[in-house]
């Protein structure tokens, strides 16, 4: 099974920090994206990556900026937190086609900005 | 661009009684349907899928949903519902718009069940 791991379950920043979460997968997967939940609204993409150093915009991508280093990492930068940015984060790691469409879902960052 | 409805938001349901989660997509083209499930303070997990082949596709715990392309439609049924179904549950879509495999999600279903 694809393993997907954020490097925090839970994070309180301040407005105007600057933020970094980290999402790592373990089985070489080509495609990785970042979302934000929030109730009543699902899952809306803010950026995906299709390969190392490549990245697209997706539904939501004001105030975030992505970082794909490595094949298996992918960082969701927050450039100066705001209280609208409060929310849960998941990563998910996928193939592309012809691969399986599902993804892959980490357990989540919980983040608030006080 | 793809739309996925999920028609309530909580659905109650007692114990061992059947339950169906509703889910309709925009797009009447060639598309790929996913139900994922999500418990309390953990990611989505892939519950179900389909992708082609038999309209009616069932998950390792009782689930099923079928497919119906001339309704657009993908609901989530299960015959006798336990306690630890409790969860939310989000419907998605494939979206192959620009080459990409992206998934549409649905706002989600939070189903309770009742002892």
């Amino acid at each position: 099974d694809v393993k997907v791991t954020q490097s925090s379950r839970y994070l309180v920043k301040r407005t105007g920090e600057k933020v970094f979460l980290e999402c790592v997968q373990d089985m070489d997967h080509e495609n990785m994206f970042w979302y934000r939940q929030d109730p009543g609204l699902g899952l809306r993409l803010i950026y995906f990556s299709y390969d190392v150093k490549m990245k697209e915009k997706g539904d939501i991508p004001e105030g975030y900026s992505v970082s794909r280093e490595k094949k298996e990492r992918f960082s969701l930068i927050l450039e100066s937190a705001s209280t609208n940015q409060t929310s849960m984060y998941l990563c998910a790691a996928g193939q592309p086609p012809p691969g399986g469409y599902e993804q892959y879902f980490g357990p989540g960052t919980r983040l608030t900005v006080t | 661009a793809q739309s996925v409805t999920q028609l309530d938001s909580q659905v109650p349901v007692f114990e061992e009684a059947p339950v169906e989660l509703r889910c309709n997509y925009s797009s009447s083209v060639s598309v790929y349907l996913f139900w994922y499930v999500q418990y309390p303070n953990q990611g989505l997990q892939l519950l179900l899928k389909y992708l082609s082949g038999s309209t009616l596709v069932e998950s390792i715990n009782g689930f099923e949903a079928e497919f119906n392309k001339s309704q657009t439609s993908f609901h989530l049924r299960k015959p006798s519902v336990h306690i630890s179904d409790t969860a939310e549950y989000f419907c998605a879509v494939s979206d192959r718009a620009g080459g990409y495999n992206k998934l549409i999600f649905g706002a989600g279903t939070r189903l309770a069940v009742h002892p």
